[in-house]
């Protein structure tokens, strides 16, 4: 079944590092969606990207799309404590009606 | 900014017990989904809606679970005869349109449901 999968499962850096989340998936997509899950909490969606997109940008954070290689990354530059949580990313389903969501990178971002 | 409003939050229930969870999508969204996390593990797809029938589901909604539109505001979520298994956070998201065509789907904060 086509499914995200994000590397590396969990990541601890010092505030002001920069953070990259790798997602790999099996199957064509249309779209690949970034959510990030504080614990305990729902779900934050963070980004879109279209596959006929390779590059998108939304304040501190940057993803890729290399639909060749089925892998998008997630960079958060200048980290801080508050971006600690669950990043997801997230592809539709073959049909369309619903996304896949893979198991998740925990970032732990200390001071 | 729009958001998806579940209730309730927190909900304990015996084993063998019939559970309603509620959510209010955004209020121009044409689509309706449930999926469920169990803690520690990944979000898993349930169900999806539109035009008042379901459009897909999965292997985890089976006839134990059922959905339902009553009104031209709320999304249910029944769960039947509930098992220990069943206890998990159980989010409602919405979309305007297809996730096919870019749509993004919002999510809202879940209600945790524990089964005893």
């Amino acid at each position: 079944s086509q499914q995200g999968e994000e590397d590396p499962q969990a990541l601890s850096i010092q505030e002001g590092e920069n953070a990259t989340m790798n997602c790999s998936y099996k199957t064509s997509i249309n779209n690949l969606q970034w959510y990030r899950q504080n614990s305990g909490r729902g779900l934050v969606h963070l980004i879109l990207i279209r596959s006929n997109e390779r590059e998108k940008h939304s304040g501190r954070l940057r993803v890729t799309l290399d639909t060749s290689k089925k892998s998008s990354s997630l960079l958060i530059t200048a980290s801080r404590a508050a971006d600690t949580a669950s990043y997801f990313c997230a592809t539709d389903n073959q049909a369309g009606t619903a996304l896949i969501f893979g198991k998740g990178t925990t970032l732990s971002v200390s001071s | 900014e729009p958001e998806v409003t579940q209730t309730p939050s927190h909900q304990v229930t015996q084993m063998g017990q019939e559970v309603i969870l509620r959510c209010v999508p955004i209020s121009n969204h044409l689509y309706f989904y449930w999926y469920r996390q169990i803690l520690g593990q990944k979000v898993e797809f349930l169900v999806s809606f539109y035009n008042n029938e379901i459009s897909e589901k999965s292997e985890i909604f089976d006839d134990q679970f059922s959905v339902e539109r009553p009104d031209g505001s709320n999304f249910t979520l029944k769960i039947r005869s509930t098992k220990l298994e069943d206890s998990a956070m159980y989010f409602c998201a919405s979309s305007e349109g297809e996730g096919r065509t870019g749509n993004t789907i919002y999510f809202g904060e879940g209600s945790w449901l524990t089964v005893v």
